[in-house]
């Protein structure tokens, strides 16, 4: 069973504030994601890293930005919340290139 | 051309049949292959992996792949009104890039 966990799971907040995202996982993984679903719509992949001290951007332009300093913790911030950043956030991790990706279960975010 | 491309369905079998799930993919690089099952609100579940040509059983889940196709399947026998969700394919090269997803409704 996969142990990655999200907090919090529901937020909502007020334009204008900064916000993180908390994400750690148990396993051990080096690579963890970062993505962005609307309801009943693709993920996409905003933020990712192959371990510590290494992040890249995903294919989805962000306003957010993410650090990997422990293996096990890869939180998201967003530095002005906007209406337009209302969204499901949902972070994985995987072992290794031949291992599927486990999810955390979401952050639902709400900006007003 | 999106790089991995499912049927967005609503896709309805009746309770007990065989439900078949199909996707493609662009990037014949693509070495990994992956099924996810999500029921609304909830995040992705991993159900099925796949990473050579041929079937691949896990109880009611056959994943099926043809790399020369490029082509990836899966199927459920004996579907139960539980497996109602929306399944995406994800293939996996530095990233993992996932399928819109089909919705898969069991009539009981």
């Amino acid at each position: 069973e996969a142990d990655i966990y999200q907090t919090p799971r529901y937020l909502v907040i007020g334009t204008g504030k900064k916000i993180t995202l908390e994400c750690s996982q148990t396993m051990g993984h080096d690579k963890m994601y970062w993505y962005q679903q609307d309801p009943g719509m693709e993920l996409h992949l905003i933020h990712y890293s192959y371990g510590v001290n290494s992040t890249e951007k995903g294919d989805l332009s962000s306003e957010s930005t993410v650090s990997r300093i422990r293996t096990e913790h890869f939180p998201l911030t967003l530095e002005s919340a906007r209406p337009s950043h209302t969204s499901q956030y949902l972070c994985a991790s995987s072992a290794d290139r031949e291992s599927g990706a486990f999810f955390g279960q979401g952050t639902r975010l709400t900006v007003v | 051309q999106k790089e991995v491309e499912q049927n967005s369905g609503p896709l309805s079998v009746p309770e007990g049949a065989i439900a078949s799930l199909n996707c493609t993919y662009s990037d014949r690089v693509s070495q990994s292959f992956f099924w996810y099952r999500q029921y609304s609100g909830k995040s992705p579940e991993l159900i099925m992996s796949i990473y050579s040509n041929g079937d691949k059983e896990d109880g009611r889940f056959t994943a099926q792949l043809n790399k020369a196709s490029q082509y990836v399947s899966l199927l459920i026998r004996d579907s139960q009104p539980s497996d109602s969700a929306t399944y995406l394919c994800a293939v996996k090269t530095y990233k993992y890039i996932f399928g819109t997803g089909t919705r898969l409704k069991v009539l009981a």
